[in-house]
């Protein structure tokens, strides 16, 4: 069985410019979640989604930040513009219903902004 | 100060000895987990313990919670130069069961 994959593992952009992370859960997790860590700082919830739906945005930094899961499959994180305090690594992760806090994490993307 | 701080921040030792690393919590929780996460890729999940869980083991992994003290511990032995990484806990709460929240993690080197 495919794990959670992230695309790209690594991207490097300039202040100002957009980028959009991609994550794809394991087949039937119903959860999905976002989460970052950023200059070797916790790693800190973003959001949480059932479904097609947003449960809780609470961790999104700004209006910058724009998840989405169309099709309730997988999901996009832009970045748009990305200043200098964006850069850490975006880690995607994803449950089965019921089971929420078993979460199996992707491996990442790690963004720079320069 | 986060919920779920780890301690010591860096470790290093000798391969074959063992290595302790310590994890506090803030708030009531549902259950403890500790992740690894080696250098350029994802968290691996290696264990769970549930509050009412006092000890568990897997493999090489030693995991202790004292809910009293809101605190845990994970105990690797006979350490390998292959556990080179780093170690989060993560906490998640009886009214936000979906968030895991992580603490910074302790940098841990096995030297061979």
């Amino acid at each position: 069985e495919a794990g959670v994959t992230q695309f790209p593992s690594h991207s490097v952009i300039e202040k100002g410019q957009t980028v959009t992370l991609r994550c794809d859960p394991i087949s039937g997790h119903d959860n999905l979640y976002w989460y970052r860590r950023v200059m070797g700082k916790e790693i800190k919830f973003l959001l949480h989604f059932v479904k097609e739906s947003k449960q809780d945005e609470s961790g999104m930094p700004n209006n910058r930040f724009l998840a989405e899961r169309t099709g309730g499959t997988y999901s996009t994180l832009k970045v748009q513009p990305a200043e200098l305090e964006d850069s850490g690594v975006y880690f995607c992760a994803s449950s089965l219903s019921g089971r929420s806090y078993e979460q199996y994490f992707g491996p990442g993307t790690r963004l720079t902004v320069t | 100060s986060q919920q779920g701080e780890e301690d010591p921040q860096a470790l290093s030792i000798q391969e074959g000895e063992n290595a302790t690393m310590n994890c506090s919590y803030k708030t009531s929780i549902n259950n403890l987990q500790w992740y690894r996460q080696n250098s350029g890729r994802g968290l691996v999940h290696l264990i769970l313990i549930r509050s009412n869980e006092r000890e568990k083991h897997s493999g090489r992994l030693r995991v202790t919670l004292d809910t009293s003290k809101k605190s845990s511990s994970l105990l690797i032995t006979a350490s390998r130069a292959a556990d080179t990484a780093s170690y989060f806990c993560a906490t998640d709460g009886r009214d936000s069961s979906y968030k895991l929240i992580f603490g910074s993690g302790t940098r841990l080197l096995v030297r061979p």
